[in-house]
This record gives C-alpha cells, sequence and structure tokens, in this order.
C-alpha cells in the first residue's frame, strides 16, 4: 500500500527566513510522482511543485524547491525568502501505479511578521 | 491555463433539500474526480471519472450521485444529506485517469447542511 508521512503537524517561520517540511513516503512502483499543495485559508488547493521519481535533479520552483532523496523515500520542501503568503497548510501527495492520489496529513504553516 | 471553477462557493441546505455541485474544466482534461475534506483533515476521494465514465467510487453513500454530461463538466447531485456532510467538496481534473497525471483542483464547494 502507498503511504504518504508528514511528521510536523505544525511549524512556524519567520518572515524572509528559510523552512523545511519534511515528507516521507512508501511505495512499491518504480514509477511515481511526489507533489507539494498549498492550501490556504481560502481552502483552494494549489500545486506548488511536483518531482518524477525517475529524475534524479530535484525540482525548484522559484523560492520552492524539493529535497528528493529516493532511496531513504523522503521528499522536503524548502521555502526560502518566506513571505506572509506563504502561510497555509502544506499537503504532501504521491501518485503511483494505478492507485488514486494519497495525500499526507498536511503540515500547518505559519509565517511571523 | 489551469483552471478548474466550481460553483457555487458556498452552499446552505436541509436534509430534505436537493441540490446540485458544479464543476468545470477547459484543459481538455479527460479525468474529473469529486473529494470531500473536513476541516484541518486532507481529502478524501469520492469519484473519478474517466473518459466521461464513472471509474471509481469510493463506496460513496448514494445521497450523493455524480454525473459526467460531458468532458469539461462533472456534477454532484446532493439528496437527503446529513449534517456530517458539511464539509469543502474540492473537484480536480488531469490529463488522464490511472497514469501518473498532475491533478488541478477547484476552488471548492462550502456545504453546510442543516
Amino acid at each position: 500500500a502507498q503511504t504518504v508521512t508528514q511528521s510536523q503537524p505544525e511549524m512556524s517561520v519567520q518572515e524572509a527566513e528559510t523552512v523545511t517540511l519534511s515528507c516521507t513516503y512508501d511505495t512499491s512502483e518504480s514509477d511515481y510522482y511526489l507533489f507539494w499543495y498549498k492550501q490556504p485559508p481560502s481552502r483552494q488547493m494549489i500545486l506548488v511543485i511536483r518531482q518524477e521519481a525517475y529524475k534524479q535533479q530535484n525540482a525548484t520552483e522559484n523560492r520552492f524547491s524539493v529535497n528528493f532523496q529516493k532511496a531513504a523515500k523522503s521528499f522536503s520542501l524548502k521555502i526560502s525568502d518566506s513571505q506572509l503568503g506563504d502561510a497555509a497548510m502544506y499537503f504532501c501527495a504521491l501518485l503511483s501505479g494505478n492507485t488514486p492520489l494519497v495525500f499526507g496529513k498536511g503540515t500547518r504553516l505559519s509565517v511571523i511578521a | 491555463d489551469t483552471e478548474v471553477t466550481q460553483t457555487p462557493k458556498h452552499l446552505v441546505m436541509g436534509m430534505t433539500n436537493k441540490k446540485s455541485l458544479k464543476c468545470e474544466q477547459h484543459m481538455g482534461h479527460r479525468a474529473m474526480y469529486w473529494y470531500k475534506q473536513k476541516a484541518k483533515k486532507p481529502p478524501e476521494l469520492m469519484f473519478v471519472y474517466s473518459y466521461e465514465k464513472l471509474s471509481i467510487n469510493e463506496s460513496v453513500p448514494s445521497r450523493f450521485s455524480p454525473e459526467c454530461p460531458n468532458s469539461s463538466l462533472l456534477n454532484l447531485h446532493l439528496h437527503a444529506l446529513q449534517p456530517e456532510d458539511s464539509a469543502l467538496y474540492l473537484c480536480a481534473s488531469s490529463q488522464v485517469s490511472g497514469g501518473l497525471e498532475t491533478q488541478y483542483f477547484g476552488p471548492g464547494t462550502r456545504l453546510l447542511v442543516l
């Protein structure tokens, strides 16, 4: 079975600082995608970044980057130069084989001005 | 353009009412999804439509009835709901289902059942 674990229910970061959100996963498939979704208080689920398992290079989208450690089954999200608008619930998600998207329980990020 | 739209944004209904939620995408995606999300929880998959045919029903009660009139539209018909059905209902779409395709979500409909 596919599982996603986010061990940090809540985190906080000072504005302009860097924060890393953790995610570990488990799958028996060799081909899979990993995602980070952001859900602000407005509740819209927004795709932040995605990583294809076959790619060794870590994905980057502006201030957002991932540290993908395939052997360790770890997929952490780094947010640089944190902004007030980054405050949200962040969900790590796994898509593998023919199974539906599996979400972690989420990490609530607060940004302190 | 990765936009999925949902109407209405908010809905309040009584337990005897019949209402419908609507979802639309114009990205040419052939898979569409309904999720239910309770506060502070991840989304829970309800239904998957692939090429306008229902491919997954995650044991959802029959008071929820999905419909896919065409490749761009997905409806969720609601009847005789219970207060515990109050939640955010999210629609998503992807190129295809059963493959490694990114899902894009709509803004959701916040449903309150009285």
